[in-house]
């Protein structure tokens, strides 16, 4: 069965730009994760979606925010980018909830902000 | 707050011999332990994970990691490491209905 898709796989944006990133779980997975990862601050959580809901959010400025649709795809967006933006954004899908059991990670979204 | 510590940052082994790599969390009690893998340019895979029951869990790829609440450590382990195994790793803890939290990671240079 297909795997966990993100896109775009690289980007490169301008300060002050706004990007959507956009995750695809694997089908029947209800819980959507998503992560920075930067070489100086390793992977950190920025919020799990489950059934269209934020369930959990990480300590992220208001620019990062995220939604979740019917079909359990889920999309990131980060508004007014700054250069500390650039980063690999992981997403993990799991079957249920993200704090349980196993996850899934995608290949990423690796984000360049000049 | 819970915390994973993984003390080594970068470890360099030669192929065939085996491996060890540290892990330490902070939690009240017994979280949920991970031990994830990233290769270059991947996503994170997960090798093996321990919520409870037998302290010795086996995980894919011929790893696994043993849980010693003394130390409050998880700590992964291979007899003999492959040139395939060069990657980072990343060890990771859950605590009630706390966030996923992950160590720094360890990278993983196997050398022939």
């Amino acid at each position: 069965k297909a795997g966990v898709t993100q896109t775009p796989r690289y980007l490169i944006k301008t300060r002050g730009q706004q990007v959507t990133l956009s995750c695809s779980p694997i089908s029947g997975h209800r819980s959507v994760s998503w992560y920075q990862q930067t070489p100086g601050q390793g992977l950190q959580f920025l919020f799990e979606y489950f059934s269209e809901t934020q369930r959990n959010k990480g300590n992220f400025p208001g620019r990062f925010s995220g939604r979740q649709f019917s079909n359990s795809r889920s999309e990131m967006n980060v508004s007014t980018l700054e250069l500390g933006d650039s980063a690999l954004y992981l997403c993990a899908s799991s079957l249920l909830t993200a704090f349980t059991g196993e996850l899934f990670f995608g290949e990423g979204s690796r984000l360049t902000v000049l | 707050a819970q915390s994973v510590t993984q003390p080594d940052i970068h470890i360099t082994v030669s192929e065939g011999a085996s491996l060890e790599l540290r892990c330490n969390y902070s939690y009240g009690a017994t979280p949920y332990l991970f031990w994830y893998v990233q290769s270059p340019g991947q996503g994170l895979q997960l090798l093996l994970k321990y919520f409870s029951g037998d302290t010795l869990v086996q995980g894919i790829k011929g790893f696994e990691a043993e849980f010693k609440r003394s130390q409050s450590s998880f700590n992964l382990r291979k007899p003999s490491v492959h040139w395939s195994d060069a990657a980072e790793y990343f060890c990771a803890s859950q605590g009630g209905s706390e966030k996923l939290v992950f160590g720094k990671g360890t990278k993983l240079t196997v050398n022939p």
